[in-house]
């Protein structure tokens, strides 16, 4: 079975500057994709980035950016020039590309990112 | 192009009764997920459905717990004779296509179940 670990549980940052979350899972699998979720306080989840597994090349979204290590197993995320509405709970999520994963996600933990001002 | 609803928001019950939560799919969406998010951890997956069919359950307890997703209306998920343990956030998510090199899934706002 897959498993993702985020092992911050909470991170903060001053508004402006730079932030990594930490994700690291566990699969046999060869091929897959890997999610960032932002829940607010509102509890609505939105998909922030998305990396297939076959792609070297990092995925970026605007401010949003990850670190994508295929052989480490590692999968992070980078938020720059961070702002307020920033903060929220941050989880990793993990799919099998096929068969009968039907694309569902594992979820870690989540970390709590908080944005001072 | 509404989002995913979820209804009831909130919704308390007291141990013994039975709780069923809603999930209207966006518009165009067949593929329906449930997941439950106990306090203070992540997500995880319950149920898998298609139009009429189960197709992966793998992540609901066998006991008490059932869910459909009918021909017309909501997806339902039904816990029969609620236990404090069943206090939790269940997300709905639904999406074009199961397959995740062309699918996005798309939550809804939860239900917060409470059992007293």
């Amino acid at each position: 079975a897959q498993t993702v670990t985020q092992s911050q549980p909470e991170m903060s940052v001053q508004e402006a500057e730079t932030v990594t979350l930490s994700c690291t899972y566990d699969t046999s699998e060869s091929d897959y994709y890997l999610f960032w979720y932002k829940q607010p306080p509102s509890r609505q989840m939105i998909l922030v980035i998305r990396q297939e597994a076959y792609k070297q090349q990092n995925a970026t979204e605007n401010r949003f950016s990850v670190n994508f290590q295929k052989a480490a197993k590692s999968f992070s995320l980078k938020i720059s020039d961070s702002q307020l509405g920033d903060a929220a709970m941050y989880f990793c999520a993990y799919t099998n590309a096929g068969g009968t994963s039907y694309g569902k996600l594992t979820f870690g933990q989540g970390t709590i990112l908080t944005v001072h001002p | 192009n509404a989002g995913v609803m979820q209804n009831p928001r909130h919704l308390v019950r007291r141990r013994g009764q039975e709780a069923r939560l809603r999930c209207s799919p966006m518009k165009g969406h067949s593929h329906v997920y449930w997941y439950r998010q106990l306090p203070e951890e992540g997500l995880k997956f319950m149920v898998y459905l298609q139009k009429e069919n189960i197709i992966d359950e793998s992540g609901m307890p066998k006991e008490r717990f059932s869910a459909e997703f009918p021909k017309e209306g909501p997806s339902i998920l039904r816990i029969q004779q609620v236990v404090r343990g069943d206090s939790a956030a269940y997300f709905c998510a639904s999406s074009h296509d199961s397959h995740p090199s062309y699918n996005e899934q798309f939550f809804g706002p939860g239900t917060r179940l409470t059992v007293l």
